[in-house]
């Protein structure tokens, strides 16, 4: 199994919608997870961390983390045209590297 | 906070010379660099882990001698790609660690490099 892995995509939701995004992990990922945002040409942008399991949430983003069933996502509600991007969640692997997804492509339909 | 910049943005450069790239944390201290590629249409790739005054370490197929890391300061890693090949030709993205804040790493906006 990869350390972290995504549904590559796309996922493709109308504007408005939510948009859920998942992510499953190893044993051989550390349970701090971080979302980011990558726009086509551009590099990463950092949207959300999490350490804990249950929800977290920063206006239109909530991050679950469940440790159980090594799984986290990420929900994008009311989403906008703007949001279509690539996001990949990231793990540390114990160290002080991160490891991530191939990541998910997203497109929000108008 | 947490800004990262990267220099330069892109660069054109013949088959057989060398580029250098700087990725400095603009408000933090950042112990730990990171120095990553991307091709299109596929995702990061770490290339090497900097740590301020010590050598690199590089992940498992990447040259040291090709890509030269040197981390000199709290804010400054640079990549040197020696002798560069149209097929060195990527997006290189470093990030830096905030190790005084919440273990995230924020990414320098990256450099867009074309060999001819």
């Amino acid at each position: 199994q990869k350390e972290v892995e995504q549904n590559s995509g796309p996922l493709s939701v109308p504007e408005g919608a939510i948009a859920s995004l998942n992510c499953t992990y190893s044993d051989r990922v550390s349970q701090s997870f971080f979302w980011y945002r990558q726009y086509s040409g551009k590099s990463p942008e950092l949207i959300m961390s999490i350490y804990s399991n249950g929800d977290k949430e920063d206006g239109r983003f909530t991050a679950q983390l469940n440790k159980a069933s090594q799984y986290v996502s990420l929900l994008i509600r009311d989403s906008q045209p703007s949001d279509s991007a690539t996001y990949l969640c990231a793990g540390n692997n114990y160290g002080q590297n991160f490891v991530f997804g191939p990541g998910t492509r997203l497109s929000v339909l108008p | 906070g947490a800004v990262v910049s990267q220099h330069p943005s892109w660069v054109i450069c013949k088959s057989g010379t060398s580029v250098k790239i700087e990725c400095r944390s603009l408000d933090f201290q950042a112990t730990t660099m990171f120095w990553y590629r991307q091709f299109p249409k596929q995702s990061l790739m770490l290339m090497a882990t900097s740590n301020e005054g010590s050598k690199a370490t590089y992940e498992q197929g990447v040259e040291k001698d090709k890509f030269l890391i040197n981390h000199a300061s709290l804010t400054l890693s640079t990549l040197t790609v020696t002798s560069a090949h149209p097929e060195d030709s990527s997006f290189y993205i470093c990030s830096a660690r905030d190790t005084v804040g919440a273990n995230e790493q924020f990414f320098g906006p990256g450099t867009r490099l074309t060999v001819l």
